[in-house]
This record gives C-alpha cells, sequence and structure tokens, in this order.
C-alpha cells in the first residue's frame, strides 16, 4: 500500500512566524504533489501544487520537492490565525492504471494570535 | 471557476431507506471521485470515474451505488446503510485521471445514518 506521511500535530506557530509542513511519500515513481487546507467541519481546498523538484511560490504559500528524498514541504510566511486548519498533503498515484489521490493524516496547524 | 457543486449538504436517513447524492461539475472534467471522510481522518478513496466509465472501486460495499449519467454528473445511489457509514461525502472532479492534474473538491454532504 503506498504511503503518504505526515505530522498529526498540533503544530503551534505565533502570528507572524513561518509554519513549515512536512510531508513524505513511499512511492518513488509519484510525480505529482498536492497541499489541501480543511477546516473543521468543510472540505478540502486546493492551495498549492507541484509537480518539479524545487521550490514553488504562491503568495504567502511556497511548496518544495525533492524526489530524491521523497519528500515535499509546504511553507506558510506570515502566518495569521485565519491559517489555522488541517493540511493535507496529497500525491497522485497512477500505480493502477488510473490516477487517484492518495492523501496523508494531515497536520493540524494552530496561529496563536 | 473551479466550482464541484454537491447536493444535499446534509442528510439523515434510516437504515431501510434509499437516498441519493448528487455532485455536478461544468468545468469540462473528465474524471470523478467520491471520497469518504470520518472526523478526524483523511479522506478515503471510493470510486473513480475516467470518460464517464467506472475505472476504480476501492472494494466498496454494494450498498454503495455510484453513477455517471454524463460528464457533468456524478451520482452515489445509498441503501441498507449501516451507522458506521455516517461521514462527511466529498466529490471531487479533475481534467483527467492522469499525473499533473489538479482535483477540486464539493462541498461535501454530511451524511448521519440512524
Amino acid at each position: 500500500q503506498k504511503e503518504v506521511e505526515q505530522n498529526s500535530g498540533p503544530l503551534s506557530v505565533p502570528e507572524g512566524a513561518i509554519a513549515s509542513l512536512n510531508c513524505t511519500y513511499s512511492d518513488q515513481g509519484s510525480q505529482s504533489f498536492f497541499w489541501y487546507r480543511q477546516y473543521s467541519g468543510k472540505s478540502p481546498e486546493l492551495i498549492m501544487f507541484i509537480y518539479s523538484n524545487g521550490d514553488k511560490e504562491d503568495g504567502r504559500f511556497t511548496a518544495q520537492l525533492n524526489k530524491a528524498s521523497q519528500y515535499v514541504s509546504l511553507l506558510i510566511r506570515d502566518s495569521q490565525p485565519s491559517d489555522s486548519a488541517t493540511y493535507l498533503c496529497a500525491v497522485n498515484d497512477g500505480g493502477s492504471g488510473t490516477y487517484k489521490y492518495i492523501f496523508g493524516t494531515g497536520t493540524r496547524l494552530k496561529v496563536l494570535a | 471557476d473551479t466550482e464541484v457543486t454537491q447536493t444535499p449538504k446534509h442528510l439523515v436517513m434510516g437504515m431501510t431507506n434509499k437516498k441519493s447524492l448528487k455532485c455536478e461539475q461544468h468545468m469540462g472534467h473528465r474524471a470523478m471521485y467520491w471520497y469518504k471522510q470520518k472526523a478526524k481522518k483523511p479522506p478515503e478513496l471510493m470510486f473513480v470515474y475516467s470518460y464517464e466509465k467506472l475505472s476504480i472501486n476501492e472494494s466498496v460495499p454494494s450498498r454503495f451505488s455510484p453513477e455517471c449519467p454524463n460528464s457533468s454528473l456524478l451520482n452515489l445511489h445509498l441503501h441498507a446503510l449501516q451507522p458506521e457509514d455516517s461521514a462527511l461525502y466529498l466529490c471531487a472532479s479533475s481534467q483527467v485521471a492522469g499525473a499533473g492534474t489538479e482535483a477540486f473538491f464539493g462541498q461535501g454532504t454530511r451524511l448521519t445514518v440512524v
């Protein structure tokens, strides 16, 4: 069973700090990686995707991918209380021929005002 | 526009009832997904439709029956459910069921089985 692993947290950071969220995956053949934000009782919202090694920046968010280490991370700069949510890492797995999205267990982020 | 619409938002059903969940997208996506999510757990894949054909069934019990009548619509028919089936049911769509495509989720249907 292919796996996506995340630290469940909670990760607590003060307002204005950088939050760093990490994810590892087991399938070396994985090509596409996603970060979703999920507020309590709501559905997942796509915030970042990354397909190539290196960094990808979008506003306060930076996704980092290292395929050799099978590691993907999300940095949130200038964290705000409204960023408090569960962050789900997902990998697009095509091992069965049809691609499907496999999710990690999520990291709960708390931004303290 | 990345909107996936699910109805109803909430559903309470008895164990002998038959009900259906509906999902609609008008983004021209050709892959649609059903996920189930229990509290404090990640979404768990149930079904994948690719070009209106069922491509993946993750060994889901037959009391859940998916249907894809056209490229914009996905249904999940429910029959004789158990209380442990109570969960948030999420529909998602992506351009295709392939690498390098992003999936967008609907708001979900909160299902309670009594």
